[in-house]
């Protein structure tokens, strides 16, 4: 069975301190690995997918990276609109096309100006 | 562009009323189509997938039923209402671009049962 931990739970950082989150996963042949932005009461924003271990991918202040058991979400000088929940899931090969991904938790980011 | 449309964005339902929250998808065809949950601190749970017209695949034994009428429709029902039904109801689709096999999501449906 698949699975996906985030930690933390929660982070709590001032404006401009960089930081990392975890999503450590458990899959049989990767398929696909995807980073995902939720503001409270909206549907998820996607941000990234990594596809193998050794990929990086950046956008703004945001560095995601892939091993072949974790991946971080890197933070660069966050500012408050960073705030949200951030999540993970990961995909693998199915057969009958269903694709279906298992979804972490989540971290949910708060950052105080 | 491919853009997903879901309604309605919020709702207060009684015990035992039914229920009908529908999502729409543009820009694409032959999409496969998610319902998925999210409940405070429990992470988002599939409740039903389709990858085709009439075709429904289930994940949770539940209240609720799910139906694909055209190839962009995907139609979330229940006919009789749980409190345990309230949360927060995601549609999403499958999308093949540059992205690989994305999952990208709809705006969400607040249900709450009362």
């Amino acid at each position: 069975e698949d699975q996906v931990t985030q930690s933390p739970e929660a982070l709590r950082l001032q404006e401009g301190e960089s930081s990392s989150l975890n999503c450590s996963y458990t899959v049989s042949g990767l398929r696909g690995l995807f980073w995902y932005r939720q503001d409270p009461g909206k549907g998820p924003e996607f941000l990234f997918t990594l596809y193998s271990a050794g990929e990086e991918k950046e956008k703004e202040r945001l560095k995601a990276t892939l091993t072949k058991k974790e991946s971080f979400l890197h933070i660069t000088a966050p500012k408050p609109e960073d705030s949200a929940t951030y999540l993970c899931a990961v995909q693998r090969g199915r057969t009958g096309g269903s694709y279906i991904p298992t979804f972490g938790r989540g971290t949910s980011l708060i950052v105080h100006p | 562009s491919q853009t997903i449309h879901q309604w309605p964005a919020t709702l207060v339902q009684p015990v035992g009323s039914p229920l009908s929250l529908e999502c729409t998808v543009e820009g694409t065809s032959n999409p496969n189509l998610y319902w998925y949950r999210q409940a405070a601190g429990r992470g988002l749970q599939l409740l039903f997938y389709s990858v085709g017209i009439g075709q429904i695949s289930s994940e949770v034994p539940q209240n609720l039923s799910a139906s694909r009428p055209q190839d962009r429709q995907f139609i979330l029902s229940s006919k009789k209402l749980l409190l345990s039904d309230s949360g927060f109801y995601l549609c999403a689709w499958i999308g093949r671009g540059r992205s690989g096999n994305t999952i990208y999501f709809g705006e969400g449906s607040w249900l709450t049962v009362v």
